[in-house]
């Protein structure tokens, strides 16, 4: 499959800690995306980082990438119920217009 | 979901029938995708269209059927020859670098 590995598959935490999950991919890439999926519906774009970057960071998020290593994480700090959802992690690369997306961290916060 | 609709939002059908999901969008993209979501797992591509009247095959395209005669409109078909159907059908439009995503269509057969 040349779907990216995402871990954990779940992750429950309390409101107010920090969430981190993982991204592995398998080829060359561009830039790396992180979208949230709410339970049912679509998915929502977070954040993009380029190949030539190595952190980024969005209100509460921080995104690093290591190419050596062929992955990412995602940083949610101090996280809120209304964080729980589903994050996915997605891979564009050269010579290619399509997004190659992982199989997902499902992230339950606790109030 | 702003700006791409999808419909219906449940949709149920006998074996053997085919099917057709709206996808509709008003971000002026020119791309619009179609992916198949099953339960636990991440997103996998079935067809593409990077411009009217051109599509592409994406990696799960067997069973299924797309058109792209207008800019705003990307329907996509289930044939009765997909084997199993039964998934939830998102639409997305954008560019590689960021995709907006329709609400989704889950589809069931009986």
């Amino acid at each position: 499959s040349q779907q990216g590995e995402e871990d954990p598959q779940a992750l429950s935490i309390q409101e107010g800690e920090n969430a981190t999950m993982n991204c592995s991919y398998k080829t060359s890439i561009n830039n790396l995306q992180w979208y949230r999926q709410n339970s049912g519906r679509g998915l929502v774009h977070l954040i993009l980082i380029r190949s030539n970057e190595r952190e980024k960071h969005s209100g509460r998020l921080r995104v690093t990438l290591d190419t050596s290593k062929k992955s990412s994480s995602l940083l949610i700090t101090a996280s809120r119920a209304a964080d729980t959802a589903s994050y996915f992690c997605a891979t564009g690369g050269p010579n290619t217009d399509k997004l190659i997306f992982g199989t997902g961290t499902r992230l339950q916060v606790f109030p | 979901d702003g700006g791409i609709t999808q419909s219906p939002k449940y949709l149920f059908r006998k074996e053997g029938q085919n099917v057709t999901l709206s996808c509709e969008q008003n971000l002026n993209h020119d791309a619009m995708y179609w992916y198949r979501q099953d339960p636990g797992q991440g997103l996998r591509l079935i067809y593409y269209s990077q411009i009217v009247n051109d599509f592409q095959k994406g990696d799960i395209a067997e069973g299924y059927s797309v058109s792209r005669e207008k800019k705003e409109s990307f329907p996509l078909t289930v044939t009765s020859a997909q084997k199993n159907p039964t998934a939830f059908y998102l639409c997305a439009s954008g560019r590689v670098n960021e995709q907006f995503f329709g609400p989704g269509t889950r589809l069931t057969v009986l």
